[in-house]
């Protein structure tokens, strides 16, 4: 399909385990998100990328949260020794981002269904 | 601190019905400011983006506005449907320094009835 692929669409781990949350975003999308939402709220930033580069990072909420993007395109967020307040539903988004003046965060972000993780 | 605060936290109309869902934010540097659409158990789907110079914006029977001076914005709703039912999530932007972040209010729970 055309639009932002995640996987897996529900994950569930022991608490202490590490997992691994995978987003394919759309092709040619310069700038991906990564958000954490709890129930009932609304999306929390965790952080950002322009191709490659992990240009913001201030949400990640511990150091055992670690996203990547080596190529600019595919992005993996791994968490390590989960917690229980771990457990959310982790969106990616995916812009266009650039216009031919720089960054553009006027353009639309395509959101994936997000993968729910439930820590035991 | 950036927030972004939506009223009311839930709504339930009768199909067929208007209604009008608030947004007052203090966003700063602010960039743009866009309505969500998010149903159940799915990632939200852009409706609307207004930069500051915008104040007012259409798409089909969801009608944004904003007013830039006080900070608030509404998302009007017109002859409501079944499939109208959803979270909205306003939701604004500030950029700066090569980068951007969105910060998202809670949503309002819209729940339409027949």
């Amino acid at each position: 399909g055309a639009g932002v692929s995640q996987s897996p669409r529900y994950k569930v781990a022991k608490r202490g385990q590490d997992v691994a949350l995978r987003c394919d975003p759309i092709s040619g999308h310069v700038s991906l998100f990564w958000y954490q939402q709890a129930l009932g709220q609304g999306p929390e930033f965790l952080t950002y990328f322009q191709n490659e580069a992990q240009l913001d990072k201030s949400g990640l909420p511990s150091d055992r949260f670690f996203a990547e993007r080596p190529e600019g395109s595919v992005s993996t967020l791994k968490i390590q020794r989960t917690q229980q307040e771990d457990s959310a539903v982790y969106l990616c988004a995916s812009s266009l981002g650039i216009s031919r003046w720089g960054v553009n965060s006027n353009q639309p972000q395509h959101f994936g269904d997000g993968t729910r993780l439930s820590i035991l | 601190k950036n927030q972004v605060e939506q009223s009311p936290q839930s709504l339930i109309i009768l199909e067929g019905k208007n209604c009008t869902l608030q947004c007052n934010y203090t966003v700063s540097p602010f960039s743009n400011l866009r309505w969500y659409k998010q149903d159940t158990g799915r990632g939200p789907v852009s409706l609307t983006i207004m930069t500051f110079s915008e104040n007012t914006k259409s798409n089909g029977r969801y009608t944004a506005t904003l007013d830039a001076d006080t900070k608030q914005s509404s998302l009007h709703i017109t002859a409501s449907q079944l499939s109208d039912s959803a979270s909205y999530i306003c939701v604004v932007t500030y950029s700066g320094a090569g980068s951007y972040q969105l910060t998202f209010g809670k949503g309002t729970k819209l729940s339409v009835i027949p």
